[in-house]
């Protein structure tokens, strides 16, 4: 079965710094790949997505994520973080032929000033 | 704006009362998700359905919850009786078709407290 892990739970970068929040998939072919986010008392939205195609994707707020094979790893990064990114960041997976989309644990970005 | 209906949005119960939780997905979308999200366990994924049938409810403990689609409106989350332990953030999603490769899209949580 799929799994996904993200680590560490909590990360703080300085505001203007490069934000890089680490996703790896446990899957035996590669799936779909997604970052969600969420936000103080709301849903998740999504933030970006791999499907097919070009490895590295670009998403909304000036994230994107490289999709790597060989390491099974799907990061999120930013190159200049903003006091406004700090929320609570979710990799997730879904297999080609499955409608069950799997989610990380998540991982809480602070952005100090 | 199209967007996931969730009510209620917060939710107070005692122990052993039923807690019933409705999801409009959005107009069109035939796949229906349920998840809960804990402090301890993040997000876990309890059923979902496509054309109102359900696929997989195997992440819902089965005593207690169940989960319907009455209508392709209206998807509901019971559980009877409820627990402390199902205190959590309750969430509905939906998408088109398949999810592989389309978004699902998220309401903002059903906030149940269990005392």
């Amino acid at each position: 079965a799929q799994s996904v892990t993200q680590l560490g739970s909590h990360v703080s970068v300085s505001e203007g710094a490069l934000v890089l929040l680490r996703c790896n998939y446990s899957s035996s072919v590669p799936p779909y790949l997604f970052w969600y986010v969420q936000y103080p008392n709301q849903g998740l939205q999504l933030l970006l997505k791999y499907t097919t195609g070009a490895t590295l994707v670009k998403g909304i707020n000036g994230f994107e994520a490289e999709f790597k094979k060989s390491e099974t790893s799907f990061h999120l990064t930013k190159p200049s973080a903003h006091m406004s990114d700090a929320a609570e960041y979710f990799c997730a997976v879904s297999m080609r032929r499955d409608d069950k989309i799997i989610f990380g644990k998540g991982t809480r970005l602070h952005i100090l000033p | 704006d199209a967007r996931v209906t969730q009510t209620p949005r917060d939710k107070v119960t005692e122990m052993g009362q039923e807690v019933t939780m409705r999801c409009q997905p959005i107009l069109g979308h035939n796949t229906v998700f349920w998840y809960r999200q804990t402090m301890m366990q993040g997000l876990e994924l309890l059923a979902y359905f496509r054309n109102r049938a359900p696929l997989d409810d195997s992440g819902m403990p089965k005593d207690r919850f169940s989960a319907e689609m009455p209508d392709a409106t209206l998807a509901t989350l019971k559980i009877q009786p409820s627990e402390p332990r199902d205190s959590a953030v309750y969430f509905c999603a939906s998408g088109r078709g398949t999810v592989a490769g389309n978004t699902i899209y998220f309401g903002e949580g059903s906030w149940l407290t269990v005392v």
